[in-house]
């Protein structure tokens, strides 16, 4: 089966630039996450959504916005990108309807943006 | 980190010995996980254990919670060189729809 697919792999944006992360969950997943790692560091919790809404919010700056569309797949949009904006961006998707209560995310391989 | 600490940072072993990683949470939860990753990868779920659950095992993994204390440790017995990759435990806590890691062990094994 097919496992998250997130889009691009690589991404390199000058300051100030937008950028449009994708994300395709695994089949009959309606819960979407989305993480920011830095080197060396622990996946920071973005926003998730559930059922198209976005159902918790983590530390996630105002620059950066997301949504989930009909077919379950979510786009992290990132505008006036900062040099610290730089790190490893994953979602992750799980099957349950309340969450991941007692089910565990299954993640995609992220995108890896760099600004300059 | 958002939820807590891991302890110890970095672990070298060599292959064949055990390798315990222990994790520390902040909140009440309804479970927690183990991930695991290699470089650069996405993570890996590894095992769940539910808060009402003490003890937990996966093949070579041993996974225990203690939520008096708000902390679990992951044991690798019979390590391999295989192992090696940084080791996350997170958690879901009872209030929302969002799953919580912490700073993550990086467990290295010589062959």
């Amino acid at each position: 089966a097919a496992g998250v697919i997130q889009s691009p792999r690589h991404l390199i944006k000058e300051k100030r630039e937008t950028a449009t992360l994708k994300c395709y969950p695994i089949s009959r997943h309606d819960t979407v996450y989305w993480y920011q790692q830095g080197p060396g560091q622990d996946p920071q919790f973005l926003i998730s959504f559930y059922e198209k809404m976005q159902s918790d919010k983590g530390s996630i700056p105002d620059r950066f916005s997301a949504q989930q569309f009909s077919d379950y797949h979510s786009e992290l949009n990132m505008s006036s990108l900062e040099l610290g904006d730089s790190a490893l961006y994953f979602c992750a998707s799980s099957p349950t309807g309340i969450g991941s209560y007692n089910s565990p995310l299954h993640f995609g391989n992220g995108t890896r943006l760099t600004v300059t | 980190s958002q939820q807590g600490e891991e302890d110890p940072q970095a672990l070298s072993i060599q292959e064949g010995e055990n390798a315990t990683m222990n994790c520390s949470y902040k909140t009440s939860i309804n479970n927690l996980q183990w991930y695991r990753q290699n470089s650069g990868r996405g993570l890996v779920h590894l095992i769940l254990i539910r808060s009402n659950e003490r003890e937990k095992h996966s093949g070579r993994l041993r996974v225990t919670l203690d939520t008096s204390k708000k902390s679990s440790s992951l044991l690798i017995t019979a390590s391999r060189a295989a192992d090696t990759a940084s080791y996350f435990c997170a958690t879901d806590d009872t209030g929302g729809f969002k799953t919580i890691f912490g700073a993550g062990t990086r467990l290295f094994v010589k062959a």
